[in-house]
């Protein structure tokens, strides 16, 4: 059962344009959404997150809008750089809850051409 | 401060061989967590643990047993690999709960 679906899986962005990654979960009990970057042969790390109480969080040009209603989160990435290209992965947990699990969508590479 | 450690970088094992995981870290982080990492399938936990001598199953923790003796240390255990197995493992921590995680670099592991 897959609890946070991702679209689209993979992307391509010219340098300086936007990139929009999205997300949806079906569990109302999620509480805290993160976005992971992951580059080829590393791990992933964490590079944004959001709670439900705000419907907007910006870091750079790092971008998380939330729809709490839809149940939908996406990741927006202003001016792309070359150096984002990066597999992006979104998560979704219970902050506080018997479960320490996190769920993750399926991850979305994304290519930023010069 | 290294971060997150894990050892072996790569492996091949033949069905039906046993191996260890090792994972170390050095934040002292009560949480730790074992996911395998397939293509275009996310990350899948396996078995995670919120302190030495507490640990718990995960999403997909079928084939692998864990153990926590220690704060720093969570090796993952295959006892009869089977091809399904073949995959990407990546061993994370956190100070507290599902937030921030710091994950490993991987262990990317075949079975044939």
């Amino acid at each position: 059962q897959q609890q946070v679906k991702q679209s689209p899986q993979s992307l391509i962005v010219q340098k300086g344009g936007i990139s929009i990654i999205n997300c949806a979960y079906e569990n109302t009990a999620f509480d805290y959404f993160p976005w992971y970057q992951q580059f080829p042969g590393k791990g992933p790390a964490l590079l944004i997150a959001i709670r439900p109480d705000v419907s907007e969080k910006k870091e750079g040009r790092f971008t998380i809008s939330f729809n709490k209603s839809a149940k939908q989160f996406s990741l927006h990435i202003m001016d792309s750089q070359p150096g984002d290209s990066a597999t992006y992965f979104c998560a979704a947990s219970i902050l506080g809850g018997y479960n320490n699990d996190m769920r993750f969508g399926a991850g979305t590479r994304l290519t930023v051409k010069p | 401060n290294a971060g997150v450690t894990q050892t072996p970088k790569f492996r091949i094992l033949k069905i039906g061989q046993s191996m260890t995981l090792q994972c170390t870290q050095d934040m002292n982080h009560n949480y730790m967590y074992w996911y395998r990492q397939d293509p275009g399938m996310g990350l899948k936990l396996i078995y995670y643990s919120v302190g030495a001598g507490i640990t718990d199953k995960g999403e997909v923790p079928n084939g692998y047993n864990v153990s926590r003796s220690t704060t720093e240390d969570f090796p993952l255990r295959l006892e009869l690999a089977a091809p399904s197995q073949t995959s990407v493992y990546f061993c994370a921590s956190s100070y507290a709960g599902p937030y921030e995680q710091y994950f490993g670099p991987g262990t990317r592991l075949t079975v044939t």
